[in-house]
């Protein structure tokens, strides 16, 4: 099965609200990542939170990560159409080698 | 713009074509992976290359062959393909090949027909 498992899977929400995606993994891993990918785009990174880390925030983004829970979640704050996209965690378990998740796909509406 | 750049964004080819997937990187890594991205499926990575040696290969069938003939540059050599392998490719990089945020290219979209 696979390393990182978002939820939920697809999110619709209003401009201006919250979106919160949440990750689960199963090993041990030395960071997290959170990526986002427009339709039929390439990723682009996010944020890195890092094993000893529990919070961490990058403009409208916040990230927490529970390693006893093996557990993260992404945080949009104040929503915008822009913020559309499929968004995905990626760990590190295997050799330092990153394994992504089915992504939550993100809808904003105006 | 990440840095990476793929040519060609869109390729379609019949099973008996031999084609060529190209990724370049501006940023000076060491590391560059090819992804492959089908519909509803998480990323699966294929090949992985450190200082342009191969150092990890996942059980790719052998219709994909990849080349790295520097560390700025990556192929992915198609041959007899099947429709199955129809996807989005997609290429990054990193500075080494463990524990880094990883930058994409914009993917090229393969049809096979």
């Amino acid at each position: 099965s696979q390393q990182g498992e978002e939820d939920p899977q697809a999110l619709s929400i209003q401009e201006g609200e919250n979106a919160t995606m949440n990750c689960s993994y199963k090993t041990s891993i030395n960071n997290l990542q959170w990526y986002r990918q427009n339709s039929g785009r390439g990723l682009v990174h996010l944020i890195l939170i890092r094993s000893n880390e529990r919070e961490k925030h990058s403009g409208r983004l916040r990230v927490t990560l529970d390693t006893s829970k093996k557990s993260s979640s992404l945080l949009i704050t104040a929503s915008r159409a822009a913020d559309t996209a499929s968004y995905f965690c990626a760990t590190d378990a295997l050799g330092g080698k990153l394994i992504f998740g089915q992504g939550t796909e993100l809808s904003v509406k105006p | 713009e990440t840095g990476v750049t793929q040519t060609p964004r869109h390729l379609v080819m019949g099973m008996t074509n031999k084609k060529s997937l190209k990724c370049e990187q501006h940023l000076g890594h060491n590391a560059m992976y090819w992804y492959k991205q089908s519909a509803k499926k998480p990323l699966e990575l294929m090949f992985v290359y450190s200082l342009e040696e191969r150092v990890e290969n996942n059980s790719v069938p052998s219709r994909f062959s990849p080349e790295c003939p520097n560390s700025s540059h990556l192929f992915l050599h198609l041959h007899t393909l099947q429709p199955e392998d129809s996807a989005l490719y997609l290429c990054a990089s990193s500075p080494e090949d463990t524990n880094n945020e990883q930058f994409f290219g914009p993917g090229t979209r393969l049809t096979v027909l």
